[in-house]
């Protein structure tokens, strides 16, 4: 069993729709961290969490500690959208941060 | 300001050989992370360098994998012998600090046939 399941795993929707992914962890974290990749290219960081709920543009993402949970939502989405989204959670370890990532969601988005 | 610089972006070699990737982070960036990602999954810490010495580096596989991090700041990963089970994207990150947010380079991708 993976420590990060996310769902879904593919994820379709249309231009303007809200969309949600899912982030569901087993380990004890000190961070979560969001990451948006787009098809041959780079990662880039979205959010990093510790506690309640950021937002940035048309992205919030919240995270329930207690429930080891997080979402990413995307407010009216948009065709630009259209990528892999993958939840990482920090641990914090005697030797330094492990970090479990998730296996991503792509999602696309159509016009 | 400049972003994580990665190269080669791509490298195609064959089973048996050798290759190198090479890594420079965001000036003044401490912590560097490389990353194995196979098709389909998500990206595997391999290891992670503060300043020059290794934080963690208990998912690299040593018998073929190896890194260094000589003066704290570029950093290369090395294969040798690859294995075809070897192909993904390679990606290297910096932090200005453990637990800080990471920056992520284009990757390499490599394929090994």
């Amino acid at each position: 069993k993976n420590e990060v399941e996310q769902s879904p795993q593919n994820l379709t929707a249309q231009e303007g729709e809200f969309i949600t992914i899912n982030c569901s962890y087993s380990v004890g974290i000190s961070a979560l961290h969001w990451l948006q990749q787009h098809p041959g290219g780079g990662i880039v960081s979205l959010f990093m969490l510790s506690s309640g709920k950021k937002k940035h543009g048309r992205l919030i993402a919240t995270i329930n500690i207690q429930e080891k949970h997080s979402s990413l939502h995307i407010t009216a989405s948009h065709p630009r959208d259209s990528a892999v989204y993958i939840c990482a959670a920090r641990q914090v370890a005697n030797t330094g941060n492990q970090f479990y990532f998730g296996t991503g969601t792509s999602l696309t988005v159509i016009p | 300001e400049a972003g994580v610089a990665q190269s080669p972006r791509y490298k195609i070699i064959e089973k048996r050989q050798s290759v190198a990737f090479w890594c420079n982070p965001i000036s003044g960036h401490a912590t560097l992370y490389w990353y194995q990602q196979i098709l389909g999954q998500g990206p595997k810490l391999l290891i992670q360098f503060q300043n020059n010495g290794v934080v963690d580096d208990s998912q690299l596989p040593k018998d073929r994998f190896s890194a260094e991090r000589l003066k704290g700041v570029d950093s290369t990963l090395k294969i040798q012998p690859a294995k075809l089970e070897d192909s993904a994207v390679y990606l290297c990150a910096s932090s200005s600090g453990l637990g800080e947010t990471q920056y992520f380079g284009p990757g390499t991708r490599l394929l090994v046939l």
